[in-house]
């Protein structure tokens, strides 16, 4: 099946720590991305890259760092720099210069600070 | 700066009945539109995607319409069912550069038996 997957579906993680968020996609897609998602908030871009070895800040980077070594794999590392990341966090994926540009998205992974 | 709105942030409504979601923008330099479906702590399923440059778009008892010189497009839905409940999103994309979505906060739908 194609699609996007994340794991885990929940993350624990205690004050201090650092964590990584996995993401991967078998959709051949150049351009993938992470969002962060709140109660009551839209979804907030967090970074995004449309080409391996290559990635941008999105408007709240601040506090995560991500890599593109794959074209298929995109993860997030959420640092102990970041003050609140109990969230709910989705990756996406598009065609890169598609003319829809739709994204697709993963089933999110929750990650909660103890 | 891009800002999306929907409204109602959430409506209640008996099996059957036909609806209308709305969302609003701000900037009418628009790319595209995504209409998003949302489960309860589940990732976003797209619904419907509409071009800049089309009036609307329909998908079995989805149909979604653009209006990008006022700033709006509308989600209507026929014949509700309670499989619907779920929390609808929209998300525009600027027509220059980067491929950014920017999303409204939803409107969560209860379809009632």
């Amino acid at each position: 099946d194609g699609g996007i997957t994340q794991s885990p579906k929940y993350l624990f993680r205690k004050e201090g720590q650092n964590v990584t968020l996995s993401c991967e996609q078998n959709l051949n897609h150049d351009a993938m991305y992470w969002y962060r998602q709140d109660p009551g908030q839209g979804l907030r871009l967090i970074y995004y890259s449309q080409i391996v070895n290559d990635f941008q800040k999105g408007d709240i980077a601040e506090g995560y760092s991500v890599s593109r070594e794959k074209k298929e794999s995109f993860p997030l590392t959420v640092t102990s720099a970041q003050k609140n990341p109990t969230a709910f966090y989705l990756c996406a994926s598009s065609m890169a210069g598609g003319l829809s540009g739709e994204q697709f998205f993963g089933p999110g992974t929750r990650l909660t600070v103890l | 700066k891009q800002e999306v709105t929907q409204i109602p942030a959430a409506l209640s409504v008996p099996e059957g009945e036909n609806l209308v979601l709305n969302c609003s923008f701000t900037d009418s330099a628009i790319y595209n539109l995504q209409w998003f479906r949302q489960d309860p702590g589940k990732g976003l399923t797209s619904l419907l995607l509409i071009q800049s440059s089309q009036r609307e778009q329909t998908s079995g008892r989805l149909n979604a319409s653009l209006d990008k010189s006022s700033g709006r497009s509308t989600l209507y839905i026929a014949a509700s069912q309670p499989g619907d409940s779920a929390t609808y999103l929209c998300a525009v994309r600027h027509n220059t550069g980067f491929q950014k979505l920017v999303f409204g906060t939803g409107t969560r739908l209860l379809v009632s038996p």
